[in-house]
């Protein structure tokens, strides 16, 4: 299974917001409303901030969105803050019944 | 608070077997699905595979012919072995659970390194 398609990095400045797209196939981001989304500080294990598309886990900002169009997932960070420079994963379930992570996306707070 | 704490072998030769431990604290075992997932080092992250509560496991295609995730209910644990490793299989291991059943995982090991050398 081919890992799914993010920007290497992407930056932004103190109180901007910022989008990180999740491209897919029809077989996974499209094909089902299960894509999550982990933040990954350096040294530390990765933290669900997303789960089935748009849903955030007890204690996580409300700062933090996320969303699909087609093959396509995005999360969204309001009001960018220093703490979220971070580096960001998606993921979706499959067809296979298998889960398929994102290459990552490094953010930068400028 | 469920906790999941790791453990196994951290250095190993070429064509051993890794062999991963996690055991659940705080927690039933039962009712969730668990995962392993490795990420080798500057890189990102790989899913190997799931077990759920039942004993059922599913793995990632590409690993699939040198993996056995197994689960032991009555000690709150889980256990990853991935045969003939090399080079390419270092890496950080974590555990995780599924805590949605949609493959949303949001209880994670502090992660185990292994090195193939």
């Amino acid at each position: 299974q081919s890992a799914l398609t993010q920007p290497a990095s992407v930056s932004g400045s103190p109180g901007q917001s910022i989008t990180i797209s999740c491209t897919g196939t029809s077989s996974d981001v499209g094909g089902y409303n299960f894509v999550s989304w982990y933040q990954q500080h350096p040294g530390k294990a990765p933290k669900l901030m997303i789960f089935d598309v748009n849903n955030r886990p007890s204690g996580v900002s409300s700062r933090f969105s996320g969303s699909t169009s087609g093959n396509t997932a995005s999360l969204t960070i309001s009001g960018l803050q220093a703490e979220d420079e971070a580096d960001y994963y998606c993921s979706s379930y499959t067809t296979r019944n298998t889960l398929v992570f994102g290459g990552g996306t490094k953010l930068t707070v400028l | 608070q469920v906790q999941l704490q790791q453990w196994g072998a951290g250095l190993l030769k070429p064509s051993e077997t890794l062999s991963l431990t996690c055991a659940v604290h705080g927690g039933s075992f039962s009712g969730y699905s668990w995962s392993w997932i490795r990420q080798p080092p500057g890189k990102g992250l790989e899913w190997i595979g799931e077990i759920n509560y039942s004993g059922s496991a599913d793995y990632n295609p590409s690993l699939k012919s040198r993996v056995t995730i197994s689960g032991d209910t009555s000690k709150n644990q889980f256990s990853l072995n991935l045969s003939s490793v090399t080079a390419a299989d270092t890496a950080l291991y974590y555990c995780a659970r599924d805590g949605s059943g949609s493959f949303a995982l949001d209880i994670w090991g502090q992660g185990t390194m292994v090195t193939v050398s």
